[in-house]
């Protein structure tokens, strides 16, 4: 069945230590997002790629980067995790044409930095 | 820039009743689409509704239905005969030209038994 799929689902790790979130599609979808969802806030844009070789920094700043190496993945990374980076981290993809088909999520990551 | 409104941080509404749950927007633009989103608990988040700006007529999804006030920049989502699989999160989002969706705050709608 077609769909989105980010592991872990929750992940509790420490000061300073370097962490990869994985997101995988299996749609073939061109657009894939990551966002930053903190409870009560409408949910950030931290970065998106429009395909293989493309990633860019979506409008709310962010230490994370990320990569699109293949289609149908595009991991986030923190290279040292502080507590300010405590969230949960939400994949979509989308179609090419986004407006008409909308976003496709993942269930999220839960991150909790100690 | 486009900006997406909730006013409603809890909405509750009884089994069998109808909810309406507000969401304003602003954008500069003539053509964008709207949309609504339901999070479930821990669960994924889903499309439940969408609306081309450019069609006067409401959209419509079985119990989900919006009410479209262009002039008024206004979205709101009925959600008719609720049930308890309806609890969740949702949320209000804009997008137009094919750029990235922009979200709301979220309501958190709780149903009652």
């Amino acid at each position: 069945e077609a769909d989105i799929y980010q592991t872990p689902r929750y992940l509790v790790i420490g000061t300073g230590k370097k962490i990869t979130l994985e997101c995988s599609q299996t749609m073939g979808h061109d657009k894939m997002y990551w966002y930053q969802q903190d409870p009560g806030m409408e949910l950030h844009l931290i970065h998106y790629s429009y395909g293989v070789n493309s990633t860019e920094k979506g409008d709310l700043s962010s230490e994370s980067t990320v990569s699109r190496i293949r289609t149908e993945h595009f991991p986030l990374t923190l290279e040292s995790a502080r507590p300010s980076h405590t969230s949960q981290y939400l994949c979509a993809s989308s179609e090419w044409d986004s407006l008409n088909y909308g976003y496709t999520f993942g269930s999220g990551t839960r991150l909790t930095v100690v | 820039a486009q900006t997406v409104t909730q006013s409603q941080p809890e909405m509750s509404v009884q089994e069998a009743e109808t909810v309406t749950l507000s969401c304003t927007y602003d954008t500069s633009e003539s053509d964008y689409y709207l949309f609504w989103y339901k999070q479930p608990p821990s669960r994924q988040m889903i499309l439940v509704i969408r609306q081309e700006a450019y069609k006067q007529q409401n959209a419509t999804e079985n119990r989900f239905s919006v009410n479209f006030q262009k002039a008024a920049k206004s979205f709101s989502l009925k959600i008719s005969d609720s049930q308890l699989g309806d609890a969740a999160m949702y949320f209000c989002a804009s997008m137009y030209n094919n750029n990235d969706m922009r979200f709301g705050a979220g309501t958190r709608l709780t149903v009652k038994p």
